[in-house]
């Protein structure tokens, strides 16, 4: 049983590109997370999905941020117009439930903007 | 509103000896409670649980912690390191009430080993 796999591991593009970053959850998993860690910091919560819609949105930049996970296939954050600042790791995660399920990690998506 | 504090950034220990990590918690709910373990340029792997069962919660790889709400804490322990458990820990609150899955994570801390 695979885990959460993240692709790609990583990511270069110059200021202004678009970041596409792909999130497929662990197999009867139904529930999605997306978290940022900046350098030297904890992870953030960004966003929480269910399939075809967005449940929280909480932590997600009001701007360029989107994300989204479709019916078939997997979860994407897209990150339009990058700056410097949007270089970190991007991790998903996803469960069964939304709550009282543990959460299991993918190994990250590291971006770098130059 | 929840939140978590890793009252120690960076804690350095010799190989067999005790790792203390000190994890303090504020939450307006029942809270479950985790650690997970991030070595370098990995992603998380989650040593243990709590979920409003047992206050001693035992984890992978000799791990454990102690849920204490008189306390608001959840210190993870190890009787003895290992040079493997040089990694970033994660100290982090859920709340199952209001939050779904949503998880706040501590600043983290850093853990040495020393032969």
């Amino acid at each position: 049983n695979a885990g959460v796999m993240q692709n790609p591991r990583h990511l270069v593009r110059r200021r202004g590109q678009e970041a596409r970053l792909r999130c497929s959850p662990m197999k009867g998993h139904s529930h999605v997370y997306w978290y940022r860690q900046l350098p030297e910091e904890g992870l953030k919560f960004m966003v929480y999905l269910q399939k075809e819609n967005i449940i929280d949105e909480s932590g997600m930049p009001k701007e360029r941020f989107s994300a989204e996970f479709p019916k078939e296939g997997p979860s994407i954050l897209r990150i339009q117009q990058v700056v410097r600042g949007d270089s970190a790791a991007y991790f998903c995660a996803s469960s069964r439930e939304s709550s009282g399920n543990t959460i299991y990690f993918g190994e990250g998506s590291w971006l770098t903007v130059v | 509103a929840q939140s978590v504090t890793q009252l120690d950034s960076h804690v350095s220990v010799s190989e067999g000896t005790p790792v203390l990590l000190r994890c303090n918690y504020s939450s307006s709910y029942s809270p479950s409670l985790f650690w997970y373990v991030q070595h370098p340029n990995k992603g998380l792997q989650l040593l243990l649980k709590y979920t409003s069962a047992a206050t001693l919660v035992k984890g992978i790889n000799g791990f454990e912690a102690e849920f204490k709400k008189s306390e608001t804490s959840f210190h993870l322990t190890k009787p003895s390191a290992h040079m493997s458990d040089a990694a970033e820990y994660f100290c982090v609150v859920s709340d199952n009430y209001n939050q779904g899955g949503k998880l706040i994570f501590g600043q983290g801390t850093e853990l040495s080993v020393k032969p």
